[in-house]
């Protein structure tokens, strides 16, 4: 089993639809989560923390469920430009402090 | 800042051959990772460095070798390259480990390299 686990995806919604990917991770030891950005052929990005009372930035809402271990990102109205890679990011301390396991990622197309 | 850059951008390489690539961050980052991404898939950790003169294995580090010299310089090297090590790969530093929002890993633009 991987340590980071995916929706596979890909999504293809509308533009305005909602959408939400899960992602569970195997390590309870985990300290910290995160969701980057991976545009075509290009560098990921940091989308956004996940934080354990919840977290909003816009349309983007982060959930972290640390009992059922799994993090969530909910798209509100999707725009053309949210389409990319969604990669989910853990983060461990103790003995693996310093590394960063990542998700295969989640591919969502937003079309017109 | 320029952030974090690499160089070369794309190589092609035959079986056998050795590469380096450079990784440099200006922004005084402890933290630097090499990762490689294949297509379909997420990154995985080759190498990294929690400070300089420093460096550890990550989840795929056979047939890489890396060092820390310097702060801002993280030389990732292949001495024999295989078809295996075709892929993208990917830099990244980050300030520290703790909470925060310090742990955010900042990327280069990558290396496309093909082994024939």
């Amino acid at each position: 089993r991987k340590e980071v686990e995916q929706d596979p995806g890909p999504f293809n919604v509308p533009e305005g639809a909602t959408v939400a990917f899960n992602c569970t991770y195997s390590n309870s030891a985990s300290q910290s989560f995160f969701w980057y950005r991976q545009d075509c052929r290009k560098e990921p990005k940091l989308l956004m923390s996940v934080y354990s009372s919840g977290n909003e930035d816009g349309r983007f809402t982060a959930q972290l469920n640390r009992a059922s271990q799994y993090i969530s990102l909910l798209i509100r109205d999707s725009k053309l430009s949210d389409s990319a890679t969604y990669l989910c990011v853990v983060n461990n301390l103790g003995a693996n402090a310093g590394k960063s396991t990542f998700g295969d990622g989640t591919t969502l197309t937003v079309k017109p | 800042n320029a952030g974090v850059t690499q160089t070369p951008k794309f190589r092609v390489l035959k079986t056998g051959q050795s590469m380096t690539l450079l990784c440099a961050q200006d922004m005084n980052h402890e933290y630097m990772y090499w990762y490689r991404q294949d297509p379909g898939m997420g990154l995985r950790l080759i190498h990294y460095s929690v400070g300089e003169g420093t460096t550890a294995k990550g989840e795929v580090p056979d047939g890489y070798n890396v060092s820390r010299l310097k702060k801002q310089n993280f030389l990732l090297g292949l001495e024999s390259a295989a078809p295996s090590q075709t892929s993208v790969y990917f830099c990244a530093s980050s300030y520290a480990r703790a909470s925060g929002g310090k742990e955010t890993q900042y990327f280069g633009p990558g290396t496309r390299l093909l082994v024939l």
